[in-house]
């Protein structure tokens, strides 16, 4: 069973651009949620889909979007990028709406210079 | 707001010895996860404790869950080098929303 893909893994940008990664969860899973990681404030949620509904979002500003389409396939998508912005996004997926048996990524690494 | 603070966040260990890594959390939550993460690589589940009094054990791992003192442990048994990476807690506020620990960087050494 193929785990969950993310794509591209590397991605270097610039300030002020916008960025679209990708997210195919693992066969059958609905839910997919996303993460961003970075040296200074660790691990934090993003938002979560489930059967193409946002369910939850976390402290992020509103260039940070996403969506989910029919197949479960999710996208986020960074607007007007920001240094800061640097960091490892991680997505995992689940069969149903909770978080139990959540499996992650590989992660898109995304360097704004 | 809620915290979640992991101590120690780094620990280097001498392999065959035994060490308790803490998760104390400020809010009710009967939630909790624990993962693992390799360098640059992705994060990979270990436990999931969803009760007070929860017991989970994996190998050389064990996790236990607290909910009245907000605390979760993970507990090494006779280290070995494969056990050297970062662990995080994770707690979840009910609304499947995680909120991650800073995480405890554990290093197993001969």
């Amino acid at each position: 069973k193929a785990g969950v893909t993310q794509t591209p893994r590397y991605l270097i940008k610039t300030r002020g651009q916008q960025v679209t990664l990708s997210c195919s969860p693992i066969s059958g899973h609905r839910s997919v949620s996303w993460y961003q990681q970075t040296p200074g404030q660790g691990l934090q949620f993003l938002f979560e889909y489930f059967s193409e509904t946002q369910r939850n979002k976390g402290n992020f500003p509103g260039r940070f979007s996403g969506r989910q389409f029919s197949n479960s396939r999710s996208e986020m998508n960074v607007s007007t990028l920001e240094l800061g912005d640097s960091a490892l996004y991680l997505c995992a997926s689940s069969l149903g709406p909770s978080l139990l048996e959540q499996y992650f990524g590989p992660g898109t690494r995304l360097t704004v210079t | 707001e809620l915290k979640v603070e992991q101590n120690p966040l780094f620990l280097s260990m001498q392999e065959g010895k035994n060490y308790t890594i803490y998760c104390n959390y400020s809010t009710t939550s009967d939630r909790l996860y624990w993962y693992r993460q390799d360098p640059g690589k992705s994060l990979e589940s270990l436990f999931v404790l969803l009760s007070n009094g929860a017991v989970k054990q994996e190998g050389r791992l064990m996790a236990s869950l607290d909910t009245k003192a907000r605390l979760s442990t993970l507990h090494i048994t006779a280290a070995v080098h494969d056990l050297s990476a970062t662990y995080f807690c994770a707690v979840d506020l009910g609304t499947d929303k995680l909120i991650f620990g800073t995480g405890t960087r554990l290093q197993v050494f001969p």
